[in-house]
């Protein structure tokens, strides 16, 4: 039992680049959800997917794209990375609301 | 503007310590606070709170919520090593918006 698997773990881009970060979760749960941890930051919400062929913005979600287009997998995509956007990101899953969110072992992005 | 302030930021104790770690919270519409502690990666799960009031107990670790003071408490006694690591509190909203608001974290350093 995987749980929540994040790929790529480490990914340098240069700026303009995009790139996908994929998130799956073998634990049929519901709720998806893509963080980035910033130091002195905390963990911040992009985006959030409530189930299949839905999905919603977060508190940062500028700059950024996502896709639930199988309930198990939570597509984050990046158009034209900055700078800005050097961070490690983390997915999470959760079965419903009443419970802890599962989360992957995070990918480290730097943009140059 | 909805916030989850952590004290202290970091703390360095001695195996056998007890430590207590706080977190206070200015949200509307709360539902229930979380924390969590993450080492190298990923975020685990240690306890959800939703009542004032009602201890929750796992081994050496212990938390309770004060919902009128808007605050939490996360206790570790009898620190061992292993428990160094950067503990996070965060407040899931009752709100449509199915997310968390994360403080920045404690780190807690145990030393032999």
């Amino acid at each position: 039992n995987a749980g929540v698997t994040q790929t790529p773990k480490f990914r340098v881009l240069k700026t303009g680049q995009s790139m996908t970060l994929l998130c799956a979760q073998d634990m049929n749960h519901e709720y998806m959800y893509w963080y980035r941890q910033d130091p002195g930051m905390g963990l911040r919400l992009i985006h959030y997917s409530v189930g299949e062929g839905t999905t919603a913005k977060g508190e940062v979600p500028d700059g950024y794209n996502v896709s639930r287009l199988k309930k198990q997998n939570f597509l984050l995509g990046l158009e034209s990375a900055a700078p800005s956007q050097t961070s490690v990101y983390f997915c999470a899953s959760s079965f419903d609301r009443s419970y802890g969110y599962t989360f992957g072992s995070g990918t480290r992005l730097t943009v140059v | 503007e909805d916030k989850v302030v952590q004290s202290p930021l970091s703390l360095v104790v001695h195996e056998g310590d007890t430590v207590t770690l706080n977190c206070s919270y200015e949200v509307t519409n709360f539902r229930s606070l979380l924390w969590y502690k993450q080492e190298k990666k990923a975020p685990t799960f240690l306890f959800m709170l939703t009542s004032s009031g009602i201890e929750k107990k796992s081994g050496r670790l212990s938390s309770i919520l004060d919902k009128k003071e808007l605050f939490s408490i996360l206790n570790i006694t009898a620190t061992q090593t292993g428990d160094s690591a950067v503990y996070l509190c965060a407040v899931e909203l009752q709100t449509g918006a199915n997310n968390l608001f994360f403080g920045t974290g404690t780190r807690l350093t145990v030393i032999p």
